[in-house]
């Protein structure tokens, strides 16, 4: 079974810039995660899919992040412009979604940002 | 709220037994346990469910007090492998939503 892919892996930018990170669950996982991970630090969630509707997004910040997911399968998350503070690695995860409601998730290896 | 993890780093030979704590100051639905090493995605451990039983595989279990809202994962007869942060992800809402931990470090030396 395949697991969850994100692209790209590293990307370094400026700050003010753009960046745009893509996933891919794993098939047949409704729910989607994207996770903010600063260095020495757990995983923070920035918004929760089901299928293509936003579950959570209570911070995300909105003034400059967008993430959709149009078709409920793979998803982008955006930043736009990017601030210093934004230098991070971000995770995406996908689980089923169950009767318990609460189920494993499956991550992806993450793309480690640097804004310069 | 953020669930507090202890300790905050811990260093074992090869053989010995660990205790990584998991407290939050919110009722919980479930606690999820994940295992990450450096510069790789987090490996999930194991979930605990309210009402649920003790988990455990091979040399790892942890358990969940409902009432203290507390959970704790055993690590016994540690190997090599079992090097890395362990996070605990606590959900409140039952719908998935982890909150996780600041992460606990821990190194096995031979």
């Amino acid at each position: 079974e395949a697991g969850v892919a994100q692209s790209p892996r590293y990307k370094i930018i400026e700050k003010r810039q753009s960046v745009a990170f893509w996933c891919n669950p794993i098939s047949g996982h409704a729910t989607l995660y994207w996770y903010q991970q600063i260095l020495g630090q757990g995983p923070k969630l920035l918004i929760q899919f089901q299928n293509n509707g936003v579950v959570d997004d209570s911070q995300l910040p909105k003034d400059r992040f967008s993430a959709e997911r149009l078709k409920g399968v793979d998803s982008t998350l955006k930043i736009q412009p990017a601030k210093l503070e934004d230098s991070a690695v971000y995770l995406c995860a996908s689980s089923w979604t169950g009767t318990s409601g609460s189920n494993e998730q499956f991550f992806g290896p993450g793309t480690r940002l640097t804004v310069l | 709220q953020q669930p507090v993890q202890s300790p905050q780093a811990v260093i074992l030979r090869e053989g010995e037994d660990a205790v990584i704590n998991c407290s939050s100051s919110k009722a919980l639905y479930s606690v999820h346990w994940y295992r990450q090493k450096h510069g790789e995605a987090p490996v999930f451990l194991m979930i605990l469910l309210k009402g649920g039983e003790q988990k455990g595989h091979d040399k790892i279990s942890a358990s969940f007090n409902e009432k203290k809202q507390q959970s704790s994962l055993y690590l016994t007869a540690s190997q090599l492998s079992y090097s890395g942060t362990y996070f605990c992800g606590t959900d409140s809402s039952q719908g998935g939503k982890l909150i996780f931990g600041q992460g606990t470090e821990l190194s096995v030396k031979p």
